[in-house]
Order: C-alpha cells, then structure tokens, then sequence
C-alpha cells in the first residue's frame, strides 16, 4: 500500500538558515511527488511536483526537491528561510493506479526563529 | 482564471445531523477529490469524482457520498453527523485527459465543527 512518512513532526530553524524537511515515501511503481504548504487555517498551496525526468525539482519560492529512488525519498530544501516560511509543510505521494488520489504525509510544522 | 472554490467556510452541527458542503473546481479541469483533514494531521482521501461518476475511494464510511455536475463542481455529503467528522474538508481539482495526471490545486476548505 503506499504511505509517505514525514519523520520530523516539528522543527525550528533561524532566519537566513538553511532547511531540509523530509520524506519518504513506499510505493511500489514510479510515484508522483509533491510538496505542499499550509499556511493557518488555509489550504494547501503547491511547492513543487516530480513526475518524471531530472530528479532535482525547482519549485516557488526557493524552494528545491531531490526524488531519491534508492532512499525512496524526497527531502525538500531551502537555502535560505525567510520568517514568512513558517507554515505545515506536507509532502504526497499520488498513486498512478488509482487516478489521482493522493497521499499524504502527517505533515511538518516550520516555525522560524529572528 | 478562478481558483477553487469552497462554501460554507465555517461550520457548526450537532450529531446526528446532515451537512452538504460545496466545490467549485478550477477552469479546464474536470476531477474532484476530496479530503477530511483532522486537527494536526494530513488529509485523508474521501474520494474522487471524474465525468460525474466516483473514480476510487478512501477509507470512508457510506455515510460520505458524493456528487459531481456536467459543470464539474461538485458535493460532498455528510449523513448522521458524528464527533469525529470535525475537521477542514478540502476540495481539489484537476485535469485527467489521456491518462495522463496533473497536480492538484485544492480550495481554502471548510471548517465542519461536530457539536
């Protein structure tokens, strides 16, 4: 059955730092990925898909995914955080055998420190 | 170009009751998925409206059901209410032509409080 598994429940970064959210994903063919944020009480917004081809994905808003097929994951990054980061951040996983539903991860919440 | 739309975006029932909530899908696209995401977790899959007809289902219970219309919006309804249906229920659209799948881009979702 297919899962995403996003290991960090929360994490506090500084402004300027750097930052990489994880996930991991079990799917048994090539799987769709993607990165969504969620700002308070809002709904989701695109970071950034993969569905094929190079594995490392540019995304809005600086930010970037690397599709790991043998770590079956697909950690997120960002160079540098701006305190408007601060949000849930989910990572799914859409299942091709089964249309578009998708999966998600538990989430990670960001909070960005001055 | 019109994003997704929800309505209500709040609201309060009691058990027991029905509740319909509404989603009016992006242009062009003409799939409807829909997600029940509790406080603190990720959304969870309902199901799927492709061409007014269901096209797969989570792990719900008959009591969720669905519509879609030739305009590609769509329903969800909520039969005898219970507690632990209060949560944000978003709808996302997309475009499926040919097989071929595109991300989906979901509504602002709307708040179902169970009392």
């Amino acid at each position: 059955a297919q899962s995403v598994t996003q290991p960090d429940i929360h994490i506090t970064v500084s402004e300027g730092a750097s930052l990489e959210l994880r996930c991991n994903y079990s799917y048994g063919a090539t799987p769709y990925l993607f990165w969504y944020v969620q700002s308070p009480g809002q709904g989701l917004q695109l970071l950034l898909k993969y569905f094929s081809g190079d594995t490392l994905v540019q995304g809005i808003k600086g930010f970037e995914a690397e599709f790991k097929r043998s770590q079956s994951s697909f950690n997120l990054r960002k160079p540098s955080v701006h305190w408007s980061d601060a949000a849930e951040y989910f990572c799914a996983v859409g299942a091709s055998n089964t249309g578009n539903q998708f999966y998600f991860g538990t989430g990670t919440s960001l909070t960005v420190i001055p | 170009e019109t994003g997704v739309t929800q309505s209500p975006t709040h609201l309060i029932k009691t058990r027991g009751q029905q509740v319909t909530l509404r989603c009016s899908s992006q242009s062009g696209h003409n799939t409807v998925s829909w997600y029940q995401q509790a406080l603190g977790q990720g959304p969870q899959f309902i199901f799927q409206y492709y061409r007014e007809e269901e096209n797969g289902r989570g792990n719900f219970p008959p009591r969720f059901s669905g519509l879609q219309f030739p305009n590609y919006s769509s329903e969800l309804n909520v039969n005898a209410l219970e507690l632990d249906d209060s949560a944000l229920y978003l709808c996302a659209s997309s475009s499926r032509a040919g097989g071929s799948y595109n991300e989906q881009f979901f509504g602002p979702g709307t708040r179902l409080t169970v009392l």
